[in-house]
């Protein structure tokens, strides 16, 4: 069956520190994978979206980025933190085929507060 | 407006209620629906998808209206497990690859 993992979990860092977040697939190949964030009582906004290694879309202007040095994992970066950067992080997947082409698989999420 | 609105809620319903969400969406053209769960402080996770013709899961009923562009979520007989926060979300034109949530309904059982 296929799985999703993400980390850290949980982190605190001030402003203007980097930033790596780390989310892989097991399971799957070729997966369709996703950065999102939630900020507080708001929906989820996409940040980064990857068909294939090194393929990436960014749909947000930001200081964040994002890369895909394998097939199934996904990571998103800063190298500088902004006050505004904090909130719910959430990776996800696709299988992109199928009839389930378009369901999101999410990650247990990375909860990041910039003080 | 909103690519995907809901009302915020927060419903507060005793155990055994039916409640209802409604949620509209502007994209005429939107493609695929689907209702997801999100406990407080967790990850998103599949309620059901919504089929044109309306599809029922247990205790859960979706249904879409394309001529009015909303879709909606049922629930009959609820739990306190049901407790949670309902997101919509909607599949633009374009494909699956921006899906559009959105911000979620916060659904209260109380014993």
């Amino acid at each position: 069956s296929q799985t999703i993992h993400q980390w850290p979990a949980t982190l605190v860092q001030p402003v203007g520190s980097p930033l790596s977040l780390e989310c892989t697939v097991e399971g799957t190949s070729n997966p369709n994978l996703y950065w999102y964030r939630q900020a507080a009582g708001r929906g989820l906004q996409l940040l980064f979206y990857s068909v294939g290694i090194g393929q990436i879309s960014s749909e947000v202007p930001q200081n964040l980025s994002a890369s895909r040095p394998q097939d199934r994992q996904f990571i998103l970066s800063s190298k500088k933190l902004l006050l505004s950067d904090s909130g719910f992080y959430l990776c996800a997947w696709t299988t992109g085929v199928g009839r389930r082409a378009n369901v999101l698989t999410f990650g247990a999420g990375s909860r990041l507060t910039v003080l | 407006r909103k690519e995907v609105e809901q009302d915020p809620g927060p419903f507060n319903v005793p155990e055994g209620a039916t409640v209802a969400f409604n949620c509209t969406y502007s994209n005429s053209a939107s493609q695929s629906f689907f209702w997801y769960r999100q406990d407080c402080r967790k990850e998103p996770k599949l309620l059901m998808s919504v089929y044109s013709s309306g599809n029922e899961d247990g205790r859960f009923t979706a249904q879409l209206n394309r001529a009015s562009q909303y879709i909606s979520l049922l629930i009959r007989d609820s739990k306190l497990s049901d407790s949670a926060t309902y997101l919509c979300v909607v599949n633009p034109p374009t494909g699956g690859f921006k899906t559009i949530f959105g911000a979620g309904t916060r659904l209260f059982v109380k014993a």
